[in-house]
């Protein structure tokens, strides 16, 4: 099975910092690429999808894709202690409709 | 949009008994139905995948005599975990998707199964 590879953590910022989680993939032939955060205890909640090279934003999130490197990053700006979650890198490999995960990181922001 | 919805959220029962698990997808249809398991700190497993009509495609491990699935509409699938036993509990929790391999999944809230 190709992999997904994610720092595992812990990371912490301060409260309204940026915080930066990173996924790099090794399924050259893949997709789709998408973050989730987890609560605690709770079930993974879809943050976004990026299918194309660049940047897309939504709100405070902003996700960047780069295939020629074979990573992609969530940014998450004015960070909120309500942010701290496991973050999920998930990968849709070519030719699949499964996701395959990187292990998450853990995030604590710090008020 | 993409709402989910698992039910029971919580089951504590003996060993022995079956136990049924339902996922359903409320403001979509759902081409494609996941179902996973999660032990403490540790990441989603698959189990198995599920298509409307069809049988379940099962992960390499996963007893399909043991949890049997049934995705018989396009908008419901059930779990049923048969003859349940304390190492059967977990956090199980699925997902649904619609479209081309490429969509989303969106996920249930999860059933935190404990057998005692």
């Amino acid at each position: 099975q190709k992999e997904v590879e994610q720092n595992s953590g812990p990371l912490s910022v301060p409260e309204g910092a940026i915080a930066s989680l990173n996924c790099t993939y090794s399924d050259r032939g893949s997709q789709s690429f998408f973050w989730y955060r987890q609560y605690s205890g709770k079930s993974p909640e879809l943050i976004m999808f990026i299918y194309s090279n660049g940047d897309k934003e939504d709100g405070r999130f902003t996700a960047q894709l780069n295939k020629a490197s074979q990573y992609v990053s969530l940014l998450i700006r004015d960070s909120q202690p309500s942010d701290s979650a496991t973050y999920l890198c998930a990968v849709i490999q070519g030719g699949s409709e499964k996701l395959v995960f990187g292990k998450g990181t853990k995030l604590t922001v710090n008020p | 949009g993409a709402v989910v919805s698992q039910h029971p959220s919580w089951v504590i029962c003996k060993s022995g008994t079956s136990v049924k698990i339902e996922c359903r997808s409320l403001d979509f249809q759902a081409t494609t139905m996941f179902w996973y398991r999660q032990f403490p700190k540790q990441s989603l497993m698959l189990m198995a995948t599920s298509n409307e009509g069809s049988k379940a495609t099962y992960e390499q491990g996963v007893e399909k005599d043991k949890f049997l699935i049934n995705h018989a509409s396009l908008t419901l699938s059930t779990l049923t975990v048969t003859s349940a036993h304390p190492e059967d509990s977990s956090f199980y929790i699925c997902s649904a998707k619609t479209g081309n391999n490429n969509q989303p999944q969106h996920f249930g809230d999860g059933t935190r199964l404990s057998i005692l």
